[in-house]
């Protein structure tokens, strides 16, 4: 069964302190590898699609790398504002439904 | 300005009363697609349609059905027949199935 598990549950940190959330993945033949952004009460914001083993994507403070089993998104010197969850999602393999990931939870404190 | 607009926001409904969620999209994509999304449980996909007039069952279709009779409109009703309609409902689309998904607002559901 095509499966993304995402890594971990929930991460506090320091304003300044970067670290990685990963996602990784078991989608047979990936078609890409999709990131978002979740606020409280919200809906999920796109940031980045991923194809192929190799590829990054960033965007101020965040970039995303992909490789054959995983993805990680990377957080480099984050503010309180970059607090949200953090969701990856890939097709499901023959199919056009999307999987998601129960998503990370990042809170960056002042 | 382009996007997905939900509406309402939040909804009251009493126990046995069926009650259609609003999804509307100006960004000319094919595909539309109906998640739910309960705490520590994710999003589970409702429904989804590639193309007018066509839609397939998600993971969780039981006590919902949808409707797709123009491009920019995807529908869902919550019927009685849903046991716990309680949760956050979210509307995505995407311009052609399997491609990232762009999402509304959501809704708020409370069955009281």
């Amino acid at each position: 069964e095509d499966q993304v598990t995402q890594s971990p549950e929930a991460l506090r940190l320091q304003e300044g302190e970067s670290s990685s959330l990963n996602c990784s993945y078991t989608v047979s033949g990936l078609r890409g590898l999709f990131w978002y952004r979740q606020d409280p009460g919200k809906g999920p914001e796109f940031l980045f699609t991923l194809y192929s083993a190799g590829e990054e994507k960033e965007k101020e403070r965040l970039k995303a790398t992909l490789t054959k089993k995983e993805s990680f998104l990377h957080i480099t010197a984050p503010k309180p504002e970059d607090s949200a969850t953090y969701l990856c999602a890939a097709p499901q393999g023959g199919s056009e439904k999307l999987v998601f990931g129960k998503g990370t939870k990042l809170t960056v404190n002042p | 300005d382009g996007g997905i607009t939900q509406s309402p926001k939040y909804l009251f409904r009493k126990e046995g009363q069926n009650v259609t969620l609003s999804c509307e999209q100006n960004l000319n994509h094919d595909a539309m697609y109906w998640y739910r999304q309960d705490p520590g449980q994710g999003l589970r996909l409702i429904y989804y349609s590639q193309i007018v007039n066509d839609f397939q069952k998600g993971d969780i279709a039981e006590g919902y059905s949808v409707s797709r009779e123009k491009k920019e409109s995807f529908p869902l009703t919550v019927t009685s027949a849903q046991k716990n309609p309680t949760a956050f409902y979210l509307c995505a689309s995407s311009i052609i199935p399997g491609t990232e998904a762009f999402f509304g607002q959501g809704t708020r559901l409370t069955v009281v």
